[in-house]
């Protein structure tokens, strides 16, 4: 079945403590992103990888670092979380950029910072 | 920079309605508008999609149509049902230099009441 997967779905964590949030798509797309969500500021994007080795900041990346070693996979780490960090994240992927691509995002990681 | 509204914000109605939800956009220089449908704490999932040179998108009881020139999409839902409640979103592709970033609306939420 043709996917984005994150893992975990759900965590609790405290300030300061290195995460890791894992993305990973098996539909062989190049483009992924990430995507925080929160009340009443909607989707933002957070960082992007136009291919493998390719990384750029979204609209909000402060606090947030990512890689692209391979192209199923886009991590997300958070190298000193804070509690501004506690939103519900959300991986996207599509097979390019633009054009007639339609993206699919993964079922989303609701992080919690104390 | 490119901003998404929808209208309405919430929307109830009756099981057997037909109705339809708003997007505008102000930047009509769009690669592609998406539709998607996110339950309470889950992903989105992508409804349709529609290229900019296209009008309308259809996928059973749901039609969306596209008006760059105005930045307006709408999307139609035919004989709602109880298990289409869930929030709508809309998102725009600029393509360019956005590099594949959607700006999404605020999302209506709709309930089908029984």
């Amino acid at each position: 079945e043709a996917q984005v997967t994150q893992n975990p779905r759900y965590l609790i964590t405290v300030t300061g403590k290195k995460l890791t949030v894992t993305c990973s798509q098996n539909m062989n797309h190049e483009y992924m992103s990430w995507y925080r969500q929160d009340p009443g500021l909607g989707l933002r994007q957070i960082y992007y990888s136009m291919n493998v080795e390719v990384t750029d900041k979204g609209d909000v990346p402060e606090g947030y670092k990512v890689s692209r070693k391979e192209k199923r996979n886009f991590p997300l780490i958070l190298e000193s979380p804070s509690p501004n960090q506690t939103s519900l994240y959300f991986c996207a992927s599509s097979f390019k950029a633009s054009g007639h691509n339609e993206q699919f995002f993964g079922p989303g990681t609701r992080l919690t910072v104390l | 920079k490119q901003e998404v509204t929808q209208i309405p914000a919430a929307l109830s109605v009756p099981e057997g309605e037909n109705l339809v939800l708003n997007c505008s956009f102000t930047d009509s220089a769009i690669y592609n508008l998406q539709w998607f449908r996110q339950d309470p704490g889950k992903g989105l999932t992508s409804l349709l999609l529609i290229q900019s040179s296209q009008r309308e998108q259809t996928s059973g009881r749901l039609n969306a149509s596209l008006d760059k020139s105005s930045g307006r999409s709408t999307l139609y839902i035919a004989a709602s049902q109880p298990g289409d409640s869930a929030t709508y979103l809309c998102a725009v592709n600029a393509g360019g230099t956005s590099y594949g970033k959607l700006t999404f609306g605020q999302g209506t939420i709709l309930t089908v009441h029984p």
